[in-house]
C-alpha cells in the first residue's frame, strides 16, 4: 500500500532562516507528488507539484522541492522564510484516479 | 478564475436539524470532492463526483447526503448530525479526475453540532 510519512509534525524556524519540510512516500509504481499550504482557518492551496521532468520543482511564495527517486523522497524548502509562512504543510501522493494520500502534515512556526 | 467558494462559512446545527452546505467553481473542472477535516489532521476523502455523477462514496454514513445539480455546483446536505461530526468541511475541484490534476480547494465551511 502507498503511504506518505511527514516525519516532523511541528518545525520552530526563525525568520529569515532557511527551512527544510521532510516528506518520504512509498509507492512501488510511478506517482505524482504535490506540496499544499494550508492557512489558519482556511482551505488548502497548492504550493507545487512533481508530475515528471527535472527533479528539481519551483513553486510559489519561494518555494522548492526536490524529488528524489532513489531515497522516495520529495522534500520542500525555503532559503529564507517569513512570519506569514506559518501554516500547515501537507504533503501528498497521487497514486490513482482522484485520490491523494496525504501525510499527516507539518506544523511550520516562524518565529520573530 | 482559479477560485473555489463555499457557504456558509460557519454553521451551528442541532443534532435533529437539517442543513446544507454548498459550493461553487466556474473553471469548468469535470471532477468535485467533499473533504472533512478535524483539527490537526489532513483532509479525510469523503465523496467524489464526475461529470456530475458520484463516482466515489468512502463508506460516508447516510446522515450525509451529497447532490451535484450541475457541473459548476456541489452540495452537502447535512440531517441528524453527531457532535463528532463537527470538522472543517472542504470542497474540492479538479480539471478531471487523473492522478495528474491538482485539486483547487475551498476555505471550507467550520461546522459545529451542539
Amino acid at each position: 500500500a502507498q503511504s506518505v510519512t511527514q516525519l516532523d509534525s511541528q518545525v520552530p524556524v526563525f525568520e529569515e532562516a532557511p527551512v527544510e519540510l521532510r516528506c518520504n512516500y512509498s509507492s512501488s509504481v510511478s506517482v505524482y507528488l504535490f506540496w499544499y499550504v494550508q492557512y489558519p482557518n482556511q482551505g488548502l492551496q497548492l504550493l507545487l507539484k512533481y508530475l515528471s521532468g527535472s527533479t528539481l520543482v519551483k513553486g510559489i511564495n519561494g518555494f522548492e522541492a526536490e524529488f528524489n527517486k532513489s531515497q522516495t523522497s520529495f522534500h520542500l524548502r525555503k532559503p529564507s522564510v517569513h512570519i506569514s509562512d506559518t501554516a500547515e504543510y501537507f504533503c501528498a501522493v497521487s497514486p490513482g484516479t482522484y485520490k491523494y494520500i496525504f501525510g499527516t502534515g507539518t506544523r511550520l512556526k516562524v518565529l520573530a | 478564475d482559479t477560485e473555489v467558494t463555499q457557504t456558509p462559512k460557519h454553521l451551528v446545527m442541532g443534532m435533529t436539524n437539517k442543513k446544507s452546505l454548498k459550493c461553487e467553481q466556474h473553471m469548468g473542472h469535470r471532477a468535485m470532492y467533499w473533504y472533512k477535516q478535524k483539527a490537526k489532521k489532513p483532509p479525510e476523502l469523503m465523496f467524489v463526483y464526475s461529470y456530475e455523477k458520484l463516482s466515489i462514496n468512502e463508506s460516508v454514513p447516510s446522515r450525509f447526503s451529497p447532490e451535484c445539480p450541475n457541473s459548476s455546483l456541489l452540495n452537502l446536505h447535512l440531517h441528524a448530525l453527531q457532535p463528532e461530526d463537527s470538522a472543517l468541511y472542504l470542497c474540492a475541484s479538479s480539471q478531471g479526475g487523473t492522478s495528474r490534476d491538482e485539486q483547487y480547494f475551498g476555505p471550507g465551511t467550520r461546522l459545529t453540532v451542539t
